[in-house]
């Protein structure tokens, strides 16, 4: 089974200053992992994600995130905060091709506050 | 492509009717899931299908919950005789079963009175 764990349900950040998101999982099996970002009224939409190789992967509208497998971690960040940047971002894992585990597995959300 | 289609987008119901909500994935999808969201938590798998095969159903979906794919193409999930905790955001999702990309509907909201 897989899980993730996101903690501070909100956060706040100032216009131009660093954002960073932290997700810390749990899986039997290696994991895929993935950032979803959901702005108010719409789906989720796929900012990221990591299935093998680099483990720096870049996302659209300027995120990255870096899977580290001793902390499993899959934390996200990006350099500059805009105002757009304001939603709900979950992280979400699920087992690897070929381990049989086709779900995503959410964790509960970061609601970004960008302060102007 | 048109992207996740849900109908209706607001459901209100009174407790112990029964709801049925729509789902069209992208076309050429060939997998299609089932998730709800309740306010403050992350989305969480109910079911999915591969097809019009239904391949694996969460323990959270009750003898209450029923979900079809009859032709491989839209699905609908029934809701019978509602209660109050069945009140959530109910979303569809679909990929092809070679993409790990999920692409989601905007949700269908569900009030139960």
């Amino acid at each position: 089974a897989q899980s993730v764990t996101q903690l501070g349900s909100h956060v706040s950040v100032s216009e131009g200053a660093l954002v960073l998101l932290r997700c810390n999982y749990s899986s039997s099996v290696p994991p895929y992992l993935f950032w979803y970002v959901q702005y108010p009224n719409q789906g989720l939409q796929l900012l990221l994600k990591y299935t093998t190789g680099a483990t720096l992967v870049k996302g659209i509208n300027g995120f990255e995130a870096e899977f580290k497998k001793s902390e499993t971690s899959f934390h996200l960040t990006k350099p500059s905060a805009h105002m757009s940047d304001a939603a709900e971002y979950f992280c979400a894992v699920s087992g690897s091709a070929g381990n049989g585990n086709n779900r995503l597995a959410f964790g509960k959300g970061n609601q970004v506050v960008v302060i102007p | 492509d048109t992207g996740v289609s849900q109908n209706p987008r607001h459901k209100i119901t009174k407790r112990g009717q029964n709801v049925t909500f729509r789902c069209d994935p992208i076309s050429e999808h060939n997998r299609l899931y089932w998730y709800r969201q309740t306010l403050g938590q992350g989305p969480e798998f109910l079911t999915y299908f591969q097809n019009e095969a239904q391949l694996e159903k969460s323990r959270l979906l009750s003898d209450r919950f029923s979900a079809e794919r009859p032709k491989g193409s839209f699905s609908t999930l029934e809701i019978q005789r509602t209660e109050q905790g069945d009140s959530a955001m109910y979303l569809c999702a679909s990929r092809l079963s070679t993409n790990e990309k999920l692409f989601f509907g905007s949700g269908t909201q569900l009030s139960v009175l």
